[in-house]
């Protein structure tokens, strides 16, 4: 089954304690990226990857790293969590920038 | 100017009926436009795509497009409670640019 997988579904941390939320999909999709979502504001990108090794920045970069080692693995890194990064992520992927994206089941963090 | 502007709802259709969400856009080289249903606390799943200027029929769903009027519309005909969810417009003009959502209630 074509999916994009991520983990944990949901976490409750403390602040400044580093934490890495996984994403995986088995489509052989080249673009990954990661998204918060909050009331009002809707979905805001916050780092994507167009290949391996190639990350760029979206709209809400500060406060999170990723990586791209493999073609299917896009993890989201909070190196020091702050209670503002508390929201609903979504990992997605799609064959390329034009397509549609399919996501993940999405990660509920709680930072205290 | 948001860059992708939907109206945040709640829009109350009663069963049966036809619901209208609209959605516009302010990037005139945007070349792809999708539509997303969002149940509360999942994820983003698609329901349509339009990439040409017109309608564009899947079931009970039409997507409309008028690019000379940065407009893309969804169209839900025969509305059922299980359709109450919010709806996601998403333009492409060279990254996917999601709206807020309208929050669609079908009533019984």
């Amino acid at each position: 089954e074509a999916q994009v997988t991520q983990n944990p579904r949901y976490l409750i941390t403390v602040t400044g304690k580093k934490l890495t939320v996984t994403c995986s999909q088995n489509m052989n999709h080249e673009y990954m990226s990661w998204y918060r979502q909050d009331p009002g504001l809707g979905l805001r990108q916050i780092y994507y990857s167009m290949n391996v090794e190639v990350t760029d920045k979206g709209d809400v970069p500060e406060g999170y790293k990723v990586s791209r080692k493999e073609k299917r693995n896009f993890p989201l890194i909070l190196e020091s969590p702050s209670p503002n990064q508390t929201s609903l992520y979504f990992c997605a992927s799609s064959l390329s920038t034009k397509d549609w994206q399919y996501f993940g089941p999405g990660t509920r963090l709680t930072v205290t | 100017q948001k860059e992708v502007e939907q109206n945040s709802g709640p829009l109350s259709v009663p069963e049966g009926a036809i619901a209208s969400l609209n959605c516009t856009y302010s990037d005139r080289g945007s070349q792809s436009f999708f539509w997303y249903r969002q149940y509360s606390g999942k994820s983003p799943e698609l329901i349509m795509f339009i990439y040409s200027n017109g309608d564009k029929e899947d079931g009970r769903f039409t997507a409309q497009l008028n690019k000379a009027s940065q407009y893309v519309s969804l169209l839900i005909r025969d509305s059922q409670p299980s359709d109450s969810a919010t709806y996601l417009c998403a333009v492409n003009p060279h990254k996917l640019i999601f709206g807020t959502g309208t929050l669609l209630a079908v009533q019984p």
